[in-house]
């Protein structure tokens, strides 16, 4: 299952809503993850099962979707948001990542 | 609480084998399901291998032929071997886990392997 992210860059101004999109090449239900990776660190998980807020994580990221399309969310980018974001599939193996999108805080 | 502390990485030579360890602490290694991912430098993240509770195991296409995954129960520790290693096996390595949901929500730092002569 390849999973095809978009933008792969996007620049954006503190406050901005910035969302950021996965698509599947076949369907995966809501067996989907977003993290966050911040230079030199290891991803973070910010959202499982499509739409479910991982604990810890602030109520401004948001995730939706099912079956082929899925988007992740920033209400309102705050600075500590800057990285790159992944979409992970989990409906079945081999297990994959989208291509990543780098966001940068203008 | 639960930790993963991967170490093993550094310089081997193309062709060369290396062998990672994934050290656990908080939970038991062999009732998990653990997954390793790399990260070639500048790049995305690639899922490698899959060790579901300390049995069944999927390999990525692109090391499958070349990798071995084993759990010491004695030390808590998942392993995993390569070998045939190419430039392009060169990333971060990490392990992660699935504690409080059945997504990867526990990432280790990442240990870096680097093939060259």
């Amino acid at each position: 299952i390849q999973l095809t992210q978009s933008p792969s860059f996007l620049s954006a101004s503190i406050g901005d809503r910035v969302t950021i999109s996965c698509r599947a090449s076949q369907g995966i239900s809501t067996y989907l993850a977003w993290f966050q990776q911040k230079p030199g660190k290891a991803p973070k998980l910010l959202i499982y099962a499509a739409s479910t807020l991982q604990s810890g994580v602030p109520s401004r990221f948001s995730g939706s979707g099912f079956g082929t399309e899925f988007t992740l969310t920033i209400s309102t980018l705050q600075p500590e948001d800057f990285g790159s974001y992944y979409c992970q599939q989990l409906m079945s193996y081999p297990l994959t990542f989208g291509g990543g999108t780098k966001v940068e805080i203008k | 609480e639960v930790l993963l502390l991967e170490s093993g990485g550094g310089m081997v030579q193309p062709g060369g084998s290396v062998r990672l360890s994934c050290a656990a602490s908080g939970f038991t290694v062999s009732k998990k399901t653990l997954i390793w991912v790399r990260q070639a430098p500048g790049k995305g993240l690639e899922w490698v291998t899959v060790i579901q509770n300390g049995g069944r195991t999927y390999h990525g296409d692109s090391m499958k032929d070349r990798l071995t995954t084993f759990i010491d129960n004695s030390k808590n520790t998942l392993y995993l071997h390569m070998s045939s290693l190419r430039a392009e096996d060169s990333a971060v390595y990490y392990c992660a886990t699935s504690i409080l949901t059945d997504y990867y929500d526990y990432w280790g730092q990442g240990t870096l392997v680097t093939v060259s002569s």
